[in-house]
């Protein structure tokens, strides 16, 4: 079974809905991300958490928010969707104290926004 | 603000040849330096990390080197195979309160022709 996964795969939604996003790791990690790819652009950073209780804004975090759950588990949300949200979106883990904060990545979530 | 790129984008090698990938960062301070696998689909896998301290990684085929005052890091895959076929991702982690934070660059997509 895969360490990190994300749910859904493919979504396509419209203008405006809100959507969320799930992680859930098996990993024992304690650090969790949320990036996006866009064609031309590489990957972003757009939230990050060092444990449940400890959650920050990344590089892009306007139009998004973020519940993290569990330690296991990390949701993103866009509130009301829009089409600049398409992208590929990528969930990642790390552990503070080992492998120097080596990340290991979800399978990604494509999403559309019409 | 660090920049990371990756020359060239694209790049196509019979099989069996040995090539390496570049990465080329703007501010040596680093803590550390990962590589990694995109293939469409199946999200990023890791390859290698070289620490700040280090000057090369090996894993089976792939070796990484890290030139950090000159702001540079190779992918080297000797013996080259249909299955490398790829999109290879370079990510610098600062070094800092910011070592969590990765920066990517956008990526050296690799076709091993049979």
């Amino acid at each position: 079974d895969a360490d990190v996964t994300q749910t859904p795969r493919n979504r396509i939604t419209k203008t405006g809905k809100r959507i969320m996003l799930e992680c859930s790791q098996t990993k024992g990690h304690d650090r969790m991300y949320w990036y996006r790819q866009d064609p031309g652009l590489g990957l972003r950073l757009i939230y990050y958490s060092f444990d449940v209780k400890d959650i920050n804004k990344g590089e892009i975090s306007d139009g998004y928010s973020v519940s993290r759950q569990a330690q296991a588990k990390f949701s993103l949300s866009l509130e009301s969707a829009i089409p600049n949200q398409t992208a590929l979106y990528f969930c990642a883990t790390s552990d503070h104290g080992n492998s120097y904060n080596e990340q290991f990545f979800g399978p990604g979530t494509r999403l559309t926004v019409l | 603000k660090q920049e990371v790129t990756q020359i060239p984008a694209a790049l196509s090698v019979p099989e069996g040849e040995n090539l390496v990938l570049n990465c080329s960062f703007t501010d040596s301070a680093i803590y550390n330096l990962q590589w990694f696998r995109q293939d469409p689909g199946k999200g990023l896998t890791s390859l290698l990390l070289i620490q700040s301290s280090q000057r090369e990684q090996t894993s089976g085929r792939l070796n990484a080197s890290l030139d950090k005052s000159s702001g540079r890091s190779t992918l080297y895959i000797a013996a080259s195979q249909p299955g490398d076929s790829a999109t290879y991702l370079c990510a610098v982690a600062r070094s800092g309160a910011g070592s969590y934070q990765l920066t990517f660059g956008k990526g050296t997509k690799l076709s091993v022709i049979p």
